[in-house]
């Protein structure tokens, strides 16, 4: 268990369709961070939220967006999904561990755009 | 462009052996190193992280960094059929955010009873 919850664990779209993916972070962690992982491939950054700012972006278009509120969860949002955006969707949070930065994923929202 | 490269295996190892996971990097700036543990069609699992040059261990798991060589692997002692699994290797992205990491592909190893 890392402390990090995301919502929902499936769901199914339809293309041109919008989804919104939420996450709660571990306590303590004010940093969470959105990965997209396709089948077969590693995870690739989406962009990363800190103190409820956008805190660096990945190669991701607009059409990805987040939020970050005041209790440190976070949402992502795709508009206008596309069949490529279906895939593994995870959240991180980062916290300090002795020298440095450590980061868990949550559990992941499978996300399938039919 | 950063990249990590892996060998996508599959590793296989008979149970009781050491499995070798091998990782490199291009981001010479790079300073905290991951591995992650994935099963099939579950999240990635952090198992350890290592930030200074040499060996860190943990249980029955090494990781090994050498920043010259841009190299960084991890062993697992007396390997286990439960240590089946998609082992990702990550590492920061050298003047990015904090919580951006650049993953490769992963190794999938295989232990056999």
């Amino acid at each position: 268990e890392t402390g990090v919850t995301q919502s929902p664990t499936h769901l199914i779209k339809t293309r041109g369709q919008q989804v919104t993916l939420r996450c709660s972070s571990q306590s303590g962690h004010n940093t969470v961070s959105w990965y997209q992982q396709a089948l077969g491939q590693g995870p690739q950054f989406i962009f990363q939220y800190y103190r409820e700012e956008e805190n660096g972006r990945g190669n991701f278009p607009p059409r990805f967006s987040g939020l970050q509120f005041p209790n440190y969860s976070s949402e992502l949002n795709v508009n206008a999904l596309e069949l490529d955006d279906s895939a593994l969707y995870l959240c991180a949070s980062s916290g300090t561990e002795g020298s440095g930065n450590t980061i868990y994923f949550g559990e992941g929202s499978w996300l399938t755009v039919v | 462009q950063k990249e990590v490269e892996q060998n996508s295996g599959p590793l296989s190892v008979p149970e009781g052996a050491i499995a070798s996971l091998n990782c490199t990097y291009s981001d010479r700036g790079s300073q905290s190193f991951f591995w992650y543990r994935q099963y099939s069609g579950k999240s990635p699992e952090l198992i350890m992280f290592i930030y200074s040059n040499g060996d860190k261990e943990d249980g029955r798991f090494t990781a090994q960094l050498n920043k010259a060589s841009q190299y960084v692997s991890l062993l697992i002692r007396d390997s286990q059929p439960s240590d089946s699994a998609t082992y990702l290797c990550a590492v920061n992205d050298y003047g990015g955010s904090q919580g951006n990491l650049i993953f490769g592909k992963g190794t999938k190893l295989s232990v056999k009873p």
